[in-house]
């Protein structure tokens, strides 16, 4: 199946860490993306992991990947207000053509 | 470097209509995909092109339609417009058209039918 589910809401305080959680179906995926939606705006490309690595750190976003529970999450450490938006995670199969899979998105709010 | 254009960004059309929205992908990427997304089905594929061919398409009827030009633009186009067409259209842009690569995103379509 193609589903990939999130968690749909996120509070956290500025300053702590927000970690939003991904789970997909597809063994098969090759790569896993974390997009992040301001209100109006397009996608913005956060980072990404290879199906190959367990965890990725890109300055203060940690992405951890559990291939064995398809499990996938985002820890944004030090959060700010500016990290308000909506969270989505994506697979891509490397199935020759840019196909993107989004979970259903992940609406992080800050407060001060 | 420029990024993923689209135009243009807002779109008031009426029901039965057809429109046609334009993006620009980021110079010497190849690929172009499409995605619509709505409150309710999120953030959906429509197709892909590259190099001008049309290499996957999503679950979606016949009214939509694309094609990519020789300098990589691409179109999409949606004829019969219903009201369910009201959505933000997204186009993405890549290097290849292999899943293993980057993809760039532009601000979006806002497409509504009335």
């Amino acid at each position: 199946g193609e589903d990939v589910e999130q968690s749909l809401f996120l509070s956290v305080r500025e300053g702590d860490s927000s970690v939003i959680n991904c789970t997909y179906t597809d063994s098969s995926s090759t790569y896993l993306y974390w997009y992040k939606q301001e209100p109006g705006a397009g996608l913005q490309l956060l980072t990404y992991i290879f199906s190959n690595m367990d965890m990725k750190q890109d300055q203060r976003l940690t992405v951890l990947l559990n291939k064995k529970d398809k499990h996938l999450s985002l820890r944004i450490a030090d959060t700010q207000t500016g990290d308000s938006a909506i969270y989505f995670c994506a697979e891509s199969r490397d199935t020759g053509f840019q196909k993107l899979v989004f979970g259903t998105g992940t609406r992080l709010l800050v407060s001060p | 470097k420029a990024g993923v254009t689209q135009t243009p960004r807002y779109l008031i059309k009426t029901r039965g209509q057809q429109v046609t929205l334009s993006c620009s992908p980021i110079s010497g990427h190849r690929s172009v995909s499409w995605y619509q997304q709505t409150p309710g089905q999120g953030l959906q594929f429509l197709f892909e092109y590259f190099s001008e061919t049309q290499r996957n398409k999503g679950n979606f009827p016949g009214r939509f339609s694309g094609r990519q030009f020789s300098n990589s633009r691409s179109e999409m186009n949606v004829s019969t417009l219903e009201l369910g067409d009201s959505a933000l259209y997204l186009c993405a842009s890549s290097l290849d058209s292999m899943g293993n690569t980057e993809a760039f995103f532009g601000q979006g379509t806002r497409l509504t039918v009335v």
